[in-house]
This record gives structure tokens, C-alpha cells and sequence, in this order.
């Protein structure tokens, strides 16, 4: 696709239930970040690929986060045993490192978790 | 470690002003980017403007404009002719060469007819 995609766009889940939220970046794109953005306030850094590589895992808040990549494509965060402090927005965004000015991040549309 | 800092979490002016939004950094690295990002109330993340730290002259992009000092460690956006749809969440942002995007925590903008 053009952009980056993110699915599903809203998910509701219960208290200790597990979900899966999945990243589909820029084709082509080696850098892949996940972030998390509480109701009106910043980015929280979670997790930083290259390819499928996590060189830093250091925002990931617990263990009950983790996240993988594959092919050097699409990745998935996986949040178990979900607590009502999770609900929030994830965000995922590629980075080409074009190198030739044109760097930037690329972001999705975000899922928004809740839960209940 | 990489930090930003937007020291100003909310502001405010009259359409047609211009307003300046502060940001500072702290690095150890010679080469690296800088970035402004807008979120509108959709909250699709969309760029604004991109300075290069090997670049001295500062970008600019239409109405938006940087004023980055490099020694200072600081690189503020300047918005020209604000308009309504300038209101926004506004964050700065670093990143080096294969390595995380760091963000500040934003500065909510509200332009006021």
C-alpha cells in the first residue's frame, strides 16, 4: 500500500484478555517504531526495529508487552493479560533513512485499544 | 541519552498572527535530523518541516519556518499567517541515523478566529 497500515483501527477488550495489533509499514522501509500516545499527551517510545531486528526494546513497560517483525515487513505488538492502564493510542510509523534529505517517519492511523 | 524538550504545553493566537514553538534537544551525536510533526484532532501524525544537522541554512516550507542553532542545541518552528487549520498538537522530534525517533511531548496549538 501507499502509507502505513495499522489494524484494527479501534479495539475493546476485556481486563486479562490478550490482544494483537498489527503494523503493515512503507514497502521498502528497514525502520519500523512503535509508540504509545495516552489521551492528549505525547509519543512514548515502545520499540524500534531494524529489519527484523529490535535493537531497543527499552520502552517496552512491562513484560507483559512484546513485539516481533517478520520478512522485515509487518510487525505485530502483542499486549497480554491486558490492564485498564493500556487503553490508549498505538501508533506505528517506517523510516526509509533516504540519506538524501528526504529522511522522515511515516506514520499509521493508530489503533485505538480500550479496556473494560 | 537523547532527549527534547518542548517547554511550552499549550498556546494560543488570533488567526493571522504568528506564532513561534520552542524546542530543545540534548545529544552527543555531529549528524543527525530534526523534525516537526502536526496532529490534528484525526491524529494522523503528518510532517511538517525536516532540518538536517549538517545543513545550516534553515528550511522552510510555505508559512512554516525553523530557526535552528546548532551549538544551542535548539530548533524552534515559526508559523506565519496562522490559520485555522493550523490548530494542532505540534511535536518536535530527533532522530539519528538507524537509531529511534525521539519526540517531545507536544505543544497543543489552538488558533482563534
Amino acid at each position: 500500500g501507499a502509507g502505513v497500515s495499522q489494524s484494527p483501527s479501534n479495539k475493546v477488550t476485556e481486563k486479562g484478555k490478550d490482544v494483537e495489533l498489527r503494523c503493515d509499514p512503507i514497502s521498502g522501509h528497514t525502520a519500523l517504531y512503535w509508540y504509545r500516545q495516552s489521551l492528549g499527551q505525547g509519543l512514548e517510545f515502545l520499540i524500534y526495529f531494524q529489519g527484523n531486528s529490535a535493537p531497543d526494546k527499552s520502552g517496552l513497560p512491562s513484560d507483559r508487552f512484546s513485539a516481533e517483525r517478520t520478512g522485515g515487513s509487518v510487525s505485530t505488538l502483542t499486549i497480554q493479560r491486558t490492564q485498564q492502564e493500556d487503553s490508549a493510542v498505538y501508533l506505528c510509523a517506517s523510516s526509509n533513512f533516504a540519506g538524501d534529505g528526504n529522511t522522515e517517519a511515516f506514520f499509521g492511523q493508530g489503533t485505538r485499544l480500550t479496556v473494560v | 541519552a537523547q532527549t527534547v524538550t518542548q517547554s511550552q504545553p499549550e498556546m494560543s493566537v488570533q488567526e493571522a498572527e504568528t506564532v513561534t514553538l520552542s524546542c530543545t534537544y540534548d545529544t552527543s551525536e555531529n549528524n543527525y535530523y530534526l523534525f516537526w510533526y502536526k496532529q490534528p484532532p484525526s491524529r494522523q501524525m503528518i510532517l511538517v518541516i525536516r532540518q538536517e544537522a549538517y545543513k545550516q541554512q534553515n528550511a522552510t516550507e510555505n508559512r512554516f519556518s525553523v530557526n535552528f542553532q546548532k551549538a544551542a542545541k535548539s530548533f524552534s518552528l515559526k508559523i506565519s499567517d496562522s490559520q485555522l487549520g493550523d490548530t494542532a498538537m505540534y511535536f518536535c522530534a530527533f532522530m539519528t541515523d538507524n537509531d529511534k525517533i525521539i519526540f517531545g511531548k507536544g505543544t497543543r496549538l489552538h488558533i482563534l478566529p
